[in-house]
């Protein structure tokens, strides 16, 4: 069974850094990319970053482009998602999601609350 | 603003049929990329609903149903239920946006 638990998530003031991290467990890790995806609260869905299996490929949303930094290690099934210069528009809930392009999102944590605030 | 257009509300009756739609451009949806649909129960992640265009995944009940043409798509609910009140994300992909994920804004399914 795919399990992502997320963890990191927290009150940080805006200017701040926070360091998010999704275990995952239940399929081969290093054969996936692996994307965040955020939900401002009574907001939609937005994508945020996805890097690609091996790691050696990132990607971002233009929004977070230059804040945000994903990573993983694939000896530990984890992946990151290290948040700088954090903006109020931040606020919001990051999922962990399996895949990127192609696939569809089948697998989602349950995601971990972030509020910029001051 | 989402690049995928989707209509904000919706509401049916029980036992009603419904439609969301999701209206993208040429250089989404109607650049033939496939279009998801994801189920958002208050309070919980969102679930896959339809992927690529029109299939359901294991579980999904079929009065679910997804159809696409041109540069639209939509998600079709036959007899409505109470538990289907929830929001509804279409997602597709564009090549002219970073990253090229791209999510409806949501539609909240009222029943009635």
């Amino acid at each position: 069974e795919v399990q992502l638990v997320e963890s990191g998530g927290g009150l940080v003031q805006p200017g701040g850094s926070l360091r998010l991290s999704c275990a995952a467990s239940g399929f081969t890790f290093s054969s996936f990319a692996m994307s965040w995806v955020r939900q401002a609260p009574g907001k939609g869905l937005e994508w945020v970053s996805a890097v690609r299996g091996p790691g050696d490929g990132t990607y971002y949303a233009d929004s977070v482009r230059g804040r945000f930094t994903i990573s993983r290690d694939n000896s530990k099934n984890t992946l990151y998602l290290q948040m700088n210069s954090l903006r109020a528009e931040d606020t919001a809930v990051y999922y962990c999601v399996k895949d990127f392009r192609g696939p569809p999102f089948e697998y989602w944590g349950q995601g971990t609350l972030v509020t910029v605030s001051s | 603003q989402s690049v995928l257009t989707q209509p904000p509300s919706v509401s049916g009756a029980p036992g009603q049929r419904v439609t969301i739609s999701c209206t993208g451009s040429s250089s989404n949806i109607g650049a033939d990329y496939d279009v998801h649909w994801y189920q958002q129960l208050p309070g919980t992640s969102p679930k896959l609903l339809i992927y690529a265009n029109t299939n359901r995944p294991s579980g999904v009940p079929d009065r679910f149903s997804g159809s696409k043409s041109g540069t639209s798509a939509s998600l079709a609910i036959t007899g409505l239920q109470a538990e289907d009140e929830a929001d509804y994300y279409c997602q597709s992909y564009d090549s002219s946006v970073s990253g090229s994920v791209v999510f409806g804004g949501g539609t909240k399914l009222t029943v009635l």
